[in-house]
């Protein structure tokens, strides 16, 4: 089965502060992705990163950084010195092989909401 | 930057109607997507469409959903006969290839009266 979990529901920071955001996957695929969107209060579905099973490097972009560890199956998304612009839902995403070759439907975890305070 | 549009943004309804959602992927992109997300929910996958045709869809796409790409550049995503439980905010997504990100659209929310 494939599966995401987001076990940290609501996490409330005070400005500056760095906050991690947990996400553990499952997958019998040796090939999949892993994405990060981010869900401001209007709504919309941000892209922020995607990352392949087989790159395990951590990124880092600006004040956001990744740290995927297939050992563990978590690909958890760290926000340093947050702002409150940085409030929103954060959803891990995995994409899964649907069939021979096309698409790769996204498995949702239930997302992080995130409140960073003045 | 080319973007995943969604008209309309909120649409009301009647119960028992036919509700059609419309989106205009990005040009390049030939993998086609909608999802939807009930108020407080994750997202969920509906359905998957390339080379004019379904890849894979979900439980939830029942045989009230259906999916068109009518003109090239146009992919909707009709309701027949709406019910109280599809009220949810619906997303359409794009990517140029199965690898690459899927990008949405600012979604349509969709409120069954």
């Amino acid at each position: 089965a494939q599966k995401v979990t987001q076990a940290q529901t609501e996490i409330s920071v005070v400005e500056k502060e760095d906050v991690t955001l947990d996400c553990v996957y499952e997958t019998r695929d040796t090939t999949y992705y892993l994405f990060w969107y981010k869900q401001p209060p209007s709504g919309e579905l941000v892209f922020l990163i995607r990352r392949n099973s087989f790159d395990e490097q951590n990124e880092i972009s600006g004040r956001y950084s990744w740290n995927f560890q297939k050992s563990t199956s978590s690909f958890n998304f760290t926000i340093t010195a947050s702002q409150v612009v940085d409030s929103a839902v954060y959803f891990c995403a995995l994409s899964a092989a649907i069939n021979a070759g096309n698409n790769r439907k996204l498995i949702w975890g239930l997302g992080t909401s995130l409140a960073v305070n003045p | 930057e080319p973007e995943v549009t969604q008209t309309p943004s909120h649409q009301v309804t009647q119960m028992g109607q036919e509700v059609i959602l419309r989106c205009v992927p990005i040009s390049n992109h030939l993998y086609f997507y909608w999802y939807r997300q009930i108020l407080g929910q994750k997202v969920e996958f509906l359905v998957s469409f390339y080379n004019n045709e379904i890849s894979e869809k979900s439980e939830i796409f029942d045989d009230q959903f259906s999916v068109e790409r009518p003109d090239g550049s146009n992919f909707t995503l009709k309701i027949r006969s709406t019910k109280l439980e599809d009220s949810a905010m619906y997303f359409c997504a794009s990517s140029a290839n199965r690898s690459q990100p899927q990008h949405f659209g600012d979604g349509t929310r969709l409120s069954i009266l």
